[in-house]
């Protein structure tokens, strides 16, 4: 069974630095094909997808935030982290880790689908003075 | 970047009626689509990728349709369970990346 699970600071001031750290079990970066990422959604808005990083240290960000964000996997502690450079009020939310969906064919051969299959319960961020 | 337009934004219906959500894609995802379904206070939950396929554990009622730029998701008998909020998301292949629609929320009459 696979489960993720947010740590992180609650309250960020303005400017500083954010990180969050993913603990997850159930899977491993040592399968080809595996992505962990980051989700957003700040307060009765949408989600929006932030960061990924997949099983060979690939990693993708969104264009808009890739100047701010670095997110990094430790393989033997099974993490992965984020870090969000000079934030903003407007980073207040709740931060999702997630797992990309994978499926076994019959040949034993993983297939990478491009969706979300398991999130962590969340970690709220609120950025204020 | 691809943007995902969800409509209605809100869908007011009865226990037992059917349901249709839109999600429309700025551009091509040829079946690059999920859907996910959202409660108050939790996480979303994977229903629908690759346009069709039903995620683990999801009930028939939930169904995915289309590719290309339209996309729809229909839930056959609402449930009292089922009234929620939905998000479409697509994978953009280059840059690699993925957004979701502005949701549509799917509250009781």
């Amino acid at each position: 069974q696979i489960t993720l699970k947010e740590s992180g600071p609650t309250l960020v001031k303005p400017t500083q630095t954010l990180t969050l750290t993913c603990t997850f079990s159930g899977f491993s970066f040592s399968t080809i094909g595996v992505g962990v990422g980051w989700i957003r959604q700040p307060p009765g808005k949408a989600l929006e997808w932030l960061a990924l990083i997949h099983w060979d240290d690939d990693k993708r960000y969104r264009p808009s935030l890739k100047n701010r964000l670095t997110i990094t996997k430790d393989t033997s502690k099974k993490q992965v982290v984020l870090t969000m450079t000079n934030v903003d009020p407007v980073d207040t939310a709740t931060y999702y880790c997630v797992h990309r969906k994978m499926k076994l064919d019959s040949r034993g051969y993983y297939s990478v689908h491009h969706a979300f299959d398991f999130w962590g319960q969340g970690a709220m961020v609120a950025v204020s003075s | 970047e691809i943007v995902l337009t969800q409509s209605p934004a809100t869908l007011s219906l009865s226990p037992g009626e059917r349901a249709t959500l839109s999600c429309r894609a700025s551009q091509s995802v040829s079946t690059y689509l999920a859907w996910y379904q959202q409660k108050p206070g939790q996480a979303p939950r994977l229903l629908i990728y690759d346009a069709s396929n039903r995620a683990t554990g999801i009930p028939a009622r939930f169904s995915g349709s289309g590719s290309g730029t339209d996309f729809t998701l229909t839930i056959s008998s609402l449930e009292p369970d089922d009234f929620a909020v939905y998000y479409c998301q697509q994978r953009n292949n280059w840059p690699l990346m993925y957004t979701f629609g502005q949701g549509t929320k799917l509250e009781i009459k």
